[in-house]
């Protein structure tokens, strides 16, 4: 079963860093993801697709300061230089014949 | 650009069906394949439909057999009919774009559906 787990929150102060996870199920480990971020009250937005060797592929307008990596079944999200407008929701995606799976997203506060 | 802008949400009775919209531009809807996804408040993400390229459709467990995805070229629209709706279909309904088949790179603002009566 396609399973993508994600920790319920995060915190980190403002201009620090922070690096979320998603972990693929067994079986999983070569399926690359897609990281959304969900702003309060507002629909999510596509921020990049993370590969299984760590490349990932951004949305245009999406700053430097956001990037991808991976390693074995966990894809991750770092945002350096954290700012107010970070603060939101992130959900990671991935994707399958006839399948989508969402992870539950990572409530990141930003103290 | 491409935008998505769905309507058509609303107060609905269990039981009831309800007909989901969502128009694009800035791109064609049979290009790509088209997803729903829901919302309940204070919840996560959940996959609904997809509608392929090729016109064929999936769906989850938990609506298949009481949701149908469509599409028109004509209007460049895409659609949700919903039948047998119950407390639990509660939620914001999203449509988005998949780019290549895979991961979403465009998602709509949404629109609400209420079932209650």
């Amino acid at each position: 079963q396609l399973v993508l787990t994600q920790s319920p929150s995060a915190s980190a102060s403002l201009g620090a860093s922070v690096k979320l996870t998603c972990t693929l199920s067994s079986g999983h480990s070569s399926y690359a993801i897609a990281w959304h971020r969900q702003q309060p009250e507002k629909g999510p937005r596509y921020l990049m697709k993370v590969n299984t060797d760590g490349s990932h592929i951004k949305e245009d307008g999406i700053p430097d300061r956001l990037s991808g990596s991976s390693s074995g079944a966990e894809r991750y999200l770092t945002i350096s230089s954290l700012q107010s407008e970070d603060e939101a929701d992130y959900y990671c995606q991935t994707w399958g014949t006839g399948i989508v799976a969402f992870g539950g997203g990572t409530k990141l506060t930003v103290v | 650009e491409v935008q998505l802008l769905e309507s058509g949400g609303g107060l609905v009775q269990p039981g009831g069906s309800l007909r989901l919209s969502c128009a694009a531009s800035g791109f064609s809807v049979s290009d790509y394949d088209m997803h729903w996804v829901r919302q309940a408040t204070g919840k996560g993400l959940e996959w609904v439909s997809v509608i392929g390229i090729a016109g064929d459709t999936y769906y989850p467990d938990s609506v298949k057999g009481r949701f149908t995805v469509s599409r028109e070229s004509a209007k460049n629209s895409l659609f949700l009919q919903m039948n047998s709706l119950t407390a639990g279909d509660t939620a914001v309904y999203y449509c988005a774009r998949a780019n290549s088949g895979s991961y979403f790179d465009s998602w709509g603002q949404g629109t609400l559906v209420t079932v209650s009566s």
